[in-house]
């Protein structure tokens, strides 16, 4: 267990619908990052947050959106959903962003299926 | 861009075979490198970093400047060793992220 929780496990929805990805970091990690698995793309960064604040951002659509809160748990929110958007999405948290011993610790994921 | 390249999607190999996982990176002075492994049904979990220059499960990876590579290699695989293998790098540009390369599957045949 890597201390990362991430609910749901499974999503299912429709198309236009609007859904929100929980993550909670391991006890102590400040930074929390998310990524998109899908089979054709691979693993895609989405956005990194530290500490509350915005770090990096990487292929997100406008049509998602993030944040993190003060106790450091994550909400990854995506609206107007279409098909392509069904994915595997992963959380990782880490203790040392910008070092380049940096570790990641991955949740398991929720499996979002758009119908 | 600051990339990373795997071409293979998937290599499949029999127990006891060498292994080579292929990675490729775009050069950017000193990359700092690492192979993150997927088990089936479990977590993407960290595998090793060049840095520490460390063997883990009989895998090691040696960055190589002048071909711009950090291959995955393990001299006689196990049919544990199936299983996603992602190539990561640190990407720095206007912010700080670790990208990752489309991944590898490995199957390991009896």
């Amino acid at each position: 267990d890597s201390g990362v929780t991430q609910t749901p496990k499974h999503l299912i929805t429709a198309t236009g619908q609007r859904v929100t990805l929980r993550c909670s970091p391991r006890s102590g990690d400040l930074s929390v990052y998310w990524y998109q698995q899908s089979l054709d793309q691979g693993l895609q960064f989405l956005i990194q947050y530290y500490n509350g604040e915005e770090r990096a951002k990487g292929n997100i659509l406008e049509r998602f959106s993030a944040q993190q809160f003060p106790d450091l748990h994550s909400e990854l929110n995506l609206s107007s959903l279409e098909l392509g958007d069904s994915a595997l999405y992963f959380c990782a948290s880490s203790a040392e962003p910008g070092q380049f011993y940096e570790k990641l610790f991955f949740g398991s994921g929720t499996q979002l299926s758009v119908l | 861009a600051q990339r990373v390249t795997q071409p293979e999607k998937l290599l499949s190999v029999f127990k006891g075979a060498p292994v080579e996982l292929k990675c490729n990176y775009s050069y950017s002075g000193s990359p700092e490198l690492f192979w993150y492994v997927q088990y089936s049904r479990q977590r993407l979990q960290l595998l090793l970093r060049h840095i520490s220059r460390e063997s883990i499960k009989g895998f090691t990876a040696d960055l190589n400047k002048g071909e711009t590579s950090f291959h995955l290699k393990k001299p006689f695989a196990q049919e544990e060793d199936s299983a996603m293998y992602y190539c990561a790098r640190i990407r720095m540009d206007s912010s700080y992220k670790l990208i990752f390369g489309s991944g590898t599957r490995l199957l390991v045949r009896p």
